[in-house]
């Protein structure tokens, strides 16, 4: 399984954007990149998924380069109740088992 | 609602009392798996499940048993309990296996004392 690497926080302030980076260097062909959200004591909680390019949905847009070694969370405007740990994983694609693999996460605290 | 639920969400029990933490989703999901989470640790997956009566060992198995004998279901057995597994579980499924797309349930607390 492709191991990813985040920062281990980030701190910004209500209104802000914020873009969380993910580095994922040993990404197989066929492996989507999914992010979640997770606050204390609750399970994590799907955000967005991608393959390539940009997708955006309601809540946020994931960025791919062409070689799709790392990928960029953008989260618009944010507010206090975005002060969350987010996960990038990768995975999926069949070609790298059937295992799942947290990483660390990023601690975002969103500051009024 | 598509949802995954978990029961019980908080349990205290006794070490090598049996007990099992019933996982339940109603998507018709193939992909089930069993997580632990430590303060530190982050989120390990314990088992998997990739259909009815396929299951396999996530990165931490030991003390813990699980069974898929219908889709929706995936329970979490310890058979004998030790302190060490107080932690906080979750059950999550998913159309696929990695991590794609999964809906979580709320947690079970355990307490093992």
């Amino acid at each position: 399984l492709a191991k990813t690497t985040q920062p281990i926080s980030m701190d910004s302030y209500e209104g802000q954007e914020v873009n969380i980076t993910c580095s994922h260097n040993n990404i197989a062909t066929n492996d989507y990149i999914t992010w979640y959200q997770q606050f204390p004591s609750q399970g994590p909680r799907f955000i967005i998924q991608g393959y390539k390019t940009k997708v955006t949905n309601e809540v946020a847009s994931l960025f791919i380069p062409a070689d799709r070694k790392s990928s960029t969370l953008s989260l618009p405007r944010v507010s206090l109740s975005d002060t969350a740990v987010y996960y990038c994983l990768v995975g999926g694609g069949n070609t790298g088992g059937f295992k799942t693999i947290f990483g660390a996460g990023t601690r975002l605290f969103v500051k009024a | 609602e598509a949802q995954v639920t978990q029961n019980p969400r908080y349990l205290i029990t006794v070490t090598g009392k049996k007990l099992t933490v019933t996982c339940s989703q109603n998507m018709n999901h193939e992909y089930m798996s069993w997580y632990r989470q430590d303060p530190g640790l982050g989120l390990r997956q314990i088992y998997y499940s990739m259909n009815v009566e396929v299951t396999d060992k996530g990165d931490v198995p030991e003390g813990y048993k699980v069974s898929r004998k219908e889709k929706r279901n995936f329970p979490l057995i310890l058979e004998s309990p030790s302190p060490n597994q107080t932690s906080l579980y979750f059950c999550a499924s998913s159309l696929r296996p990695g991590g794609t797309e999964a809906f979580f349930g709320q947690g079970t607390r355990l307490t093992v004392v």
